[in-house]
Parts: structure tokens; sequence; C-alpha cells
């Protein structure tokens, strides 16, 4: 069973630019993985689907600053141009033949 | 435009039941897999169940497994959970999702529905 691993938090300046990392565990580097977004008080709402190539499709709507990056077992998010809506909760999810599994989330601050 | 909106939530007192709904428009429901995903009160995402698009292949999170049955209605658009022998740790907000066309990951969530279990 997979398992993903992100870190509690991260902090960016207004206008900057932020990585975040979810790490897939060990046997599973190859896997496909999604990123949601949640902002304070919402539903969770998709942002990409990224594989282990670094090939991502975004879902409908989301800003071009929102792109997305993989290399071995870590797949990336990287959001430029940081504006204050983007303050939020992130989380990826990937996929096994029985079941969804979703990282622990990393909150994001815009400083 | 897809929409999920689900009802059904609510205060229940533990060993309880409850079903949740959820409606869908916007899309072509009997050709997706469905997925329910809850959020404990401060907590992260956590999966919970798991419907192909003709029902022929279900799966539950250990968690639920024995106390929770996801079901389908095709002809009505609808998706459901039915919640049995429900525990404190059952308390979360409930969100159907549907899975992409490939069956692997959420593309589209609704808004949620609360469930409060507590005496």
């Amino acid at each position: 069973q997979p398992v993903l691993t992100q870190s509690s938090s991260a902090s960016a300046s207004l206008g900057s630019s932020v990585k975040l990392t979810c790490t897939l565990s060990s046997g599973h580097s190859s896997y496909i993985i999604a990123w949601h977004q949640q902002q304070p008080g919402k539903a969770p709402r998709y942002l990409m689907k990224l594989e282990g190539s670094g090939s991502y499709n975004k879902g409908s709507g989301v800003p071009d600053r929102f792109s997305g990056s993989s290399s071995g077992a870590d797949r990336y998010l990287t959001i430029s141009n940081l504006q204050s809506e983007d303050e939020a909760d992130y989380y990826c999810e990937t996929w096994d033949s029985n079941f969804q599994v979703f990282g622990g989330g990393t909150k994001l601050t815009v400083l | 435009e897809v929409q999920l909106v689900e009802s059904g939530g609510g205060l229940v007192k533990p060993g309880g039941s409850l079903r949740l709904s959820c409606a869908a428009s916007g899309f072509t429901f009997s050709s997706y897999s469905m997925n329910w995903v809850r959020q404990a009160p401060g907590k992260g995402l956590e999966w919970v169940s798991s419907i192909s698009s003709s029902s022929s292949y279900i799966y539950y999170a250990d968690s639920v497994k024995g106390r929770f049955t996801i079901s389908r209605d095709n002809a009505k658009n609808s998706l459901y959970l039915q919640m049995n022998s429900l525990r404190a740790e059952d308390t979360a907000v409930y969100y159907c999702a549907r899975a992409d066309s490939s069956g692997m990951t959420v593309d589209y969530w609704g808004q949620g529905t609360l469930v409060t279990v507590s005496s």
C-alpha cells in the first residue's frame, strides 16, 4: 500500500514562489498522484494530476501559476506569484488497486 | 458544469445509523466511479469508500468495513452511503467525490455534509 508523505507546513511571501513536496513510499515511485487545494472553511478543489514523468493535467479553471513536476519518488506542486487566496491546505492523493490514499496535507501560509 | 450535492448529515447517537446522499449533475454519472471521503474536525482527508460505474467493484477503508455500505442509482444520478453502528470517531464532514475517467484519482468534490456522532 502506497504512503504519501508531506511536510506539515510551508510559508512564502506574497508574490514569490513556493514548491510543495509529496513523497511516495518505497516501491511506489512510479505512481500517478493528484494535488488538491482546500481553502479555509471550504471543500477541497482538484488542481492537477501529475505523472512520474512530470507531465501534468490541470483541472478546469486552475490558474497558470500552478504547475507540477516530478523527480524519482517526489511529486511537486509549484505556485508562482503567490496570492493571498493561495493560503490553504494542499493534499496529494494516489490510488492503488482497491483504495485511495491521501497525504497528511501541507498548510501553506502566505506572508 | 459538474455538481455534486451531499445531504443527509446531522447529529446521531453512538450506535445509530444515518444515510448520506449525493446528487450528481453536469456529467454522465453512469460512466464514472465515485468515492466518499471524510474529514474529521481539524484533520486531513480520509478515503472512506469507492464504487465503480456499474457497482461491480466496491471497496471500503478498514475503519468502516462492515459498518458502512456504499451504493448508487444511475437512473437517479445519485450516490449513497449507509452508515450503521456509528462511533464518535466517525464524526466528520463527508464529501462525495468523482473519480476521473481513469478511475484513479478524484477530479471533482462536493461541498460536504457534516455528521456528528455524540450522545
